[in-house]
Order: structure tokens, then C-alpha cells, then sequence
């Protein structure tokens, strides 16, 4: 079967950093994707690595390991509304189907 | 606001019934994706249509079906509803078959 692994909860303070990790395995893979959804809202789209390394946008990071079925969104200068789920997704076929993983549920104390 | 309409916001059912759910696309987005979100789970992804056609098909039960009109909206009808089918429903839309996708903000239905 296919299935994406993610930690359920991570909770951290307000400016700090996060990281939030997520192993695959499915039986294709043409990239990673990032989302961030919350409470009763609709996913954003964050980031997407197809290619091994680390990409930045501003206090958001992604990264991926491909040969080690695994990658993290870093999470810098934490602010309040940061709080919210965040989805890794997996990209397996060329029709931009996407495997879900169940989510990790980011809580940012003051 | 991601362009992505979904209608209605909130629907209450019960079982035994049939619903249509109705997406419309972002302007110029051929690609719409359906998927099912049940309480704190990651989405399922349901079906994908492309220009009016099927083009890939995930874990959707019999009793759905979804369709992509010349205008290219879509609507996703769920019949003989049972408890289990209450969840989010989202459609995305994408210009084309292999660029990344925005949702919609959903449809909660809650069969009673």
C-alpha cells in the first residue's frame, strides 16, 4: 500500500523554530508537497520539492531526500497564526494525483 | 480566495439520500480534483477530471459520481448516504493536468 507517516501534534513557542518531519512510501513518486490548512479551512499549497535539497520561501522551508523517503518543513520565527494543520503530500503520477498524509496538527504557545 | 467556488458551504442529509455537490473552477483551469477530508484524517483523493474527461480515479465509492460540464464546472453527486459520508468535500482546480492545484474552501456535509 501507499502511505505517508507524520507526527500527529508538535507544539512550540511563539518565535521559535519547528521542524516537521514525513516519510513515504508509495508506488510512484514525482514530488513532495507541503500544505497548510486551518481550522475548517481550505488547504494552501506551501511548497513542492522534486528534486533533492532544501527550498526556501521566506520563514517557510522544505526539504527532500528522496533516496532516504523523507522530507521536513522547517518552520521559522514562529507566529501565532502559524497554528493550524500541516499536510505532506506525495506527487505519484503525472496527473498531479496526490497522496495525503493524516496531517500534523502545529500548536504555537505565547 | 483561491478563484475556487464550491456550493453549497454546509449541507445537513439524511440517510438514505441523495446530494450533488457543485465546483467551479478558476478562470482558465481545465483540471478539477475532487477529494473527501473526514474529521482530523488528510484528504482522500477522489477523482480528477481534465476538459470534460476522467482522467484518473482514486478511492471513490460506487455510490458517487462525479462529472466536468462544457462550461467546466463540475458536480460530484453522492447517493444512498450513510453515517460515514459525513466529511469535507473539496474540489481543486489546475490549468492543466500537471501543475499544482487550489481548493475550494468546501462543502461540510453531515448526514444524520
Amino acid at each position: 500500500g501507499q502511505s505517508l507517516e507524520q507526527p500527529s501534534e508538535v507544539t512550540a513557542v511563539e518565535g521559535a523554530i519547528v521542524q516537521i518531519n514525513c516519510t513515504y512510501q508509495t508506488s510512484g513518486f514525482y514530488g513532495l508537497s507541503w500544505y497548510q490548512q486551518h481550522d475548517g479551512g481550505a488547504p494552501t499549497f506551501l511548497s513542492y520539492n522534486a528534486l533533492d535539497g532544501l527550498e526556501e520561501t521566506g520563514r517557510f522551508s522544505s526539504f527532500l531526500s528522496r533516496s532516504d523517503s523523507y522530507g521536513y518543513l522547517l518552520l521559522q520565527e514562529l507566529q501565532m497564526k502559524d497554528s493550524a494543520s500541516y499536510f505532506c503530500a506525495v506527487r505519484v503520477d503525472s496527473n498531479y494525483q496526490l497522496i495525503w498524509g493524516a496531517g500534523t496538527k502545529l500548536i504555537i504557545k505565547p | 480566495d483561491s478563484g475556487v467556488t464550491q456550493t453549497p458551504k454546509h449541507l445537513i442529509t439524511a440517510t438514505g439520500q441523495r446530494v450533488t455537490l457543485r465546483c467551479s473552477p478558476r478562470s482558465g483551469d481545465l483540471s478539477v480534483y475532487w477529494y473527501q477530508q473526514s474529521l482530523d484524517q488528510g484528504l482522500q483523493f477522489l477523482i480528477q477530471y481534465y476538459n470534460g474527461e476522467e482522467r484518473a480515479k482514486g478511492n471513490i465509492l460506487e455510490r458517487f459520481s462525479a462529472q466536468q460540464f462544457p462550461d467546466l464546472h463540475s458536480e460530484l453527486n453522492l447517493s444512498s448516504l450513510e453515517l460515514g459520508d459525513s466529511a469535507l468535500y473539496f474540489c481543486a482546480s489546475s490549468v492543466s493536468q500537471n501543475t499544482e492545484a487550489f481548493f475550494g474552501q468546501g462543502t461540510r456535509l453531515t448526514v444524520v
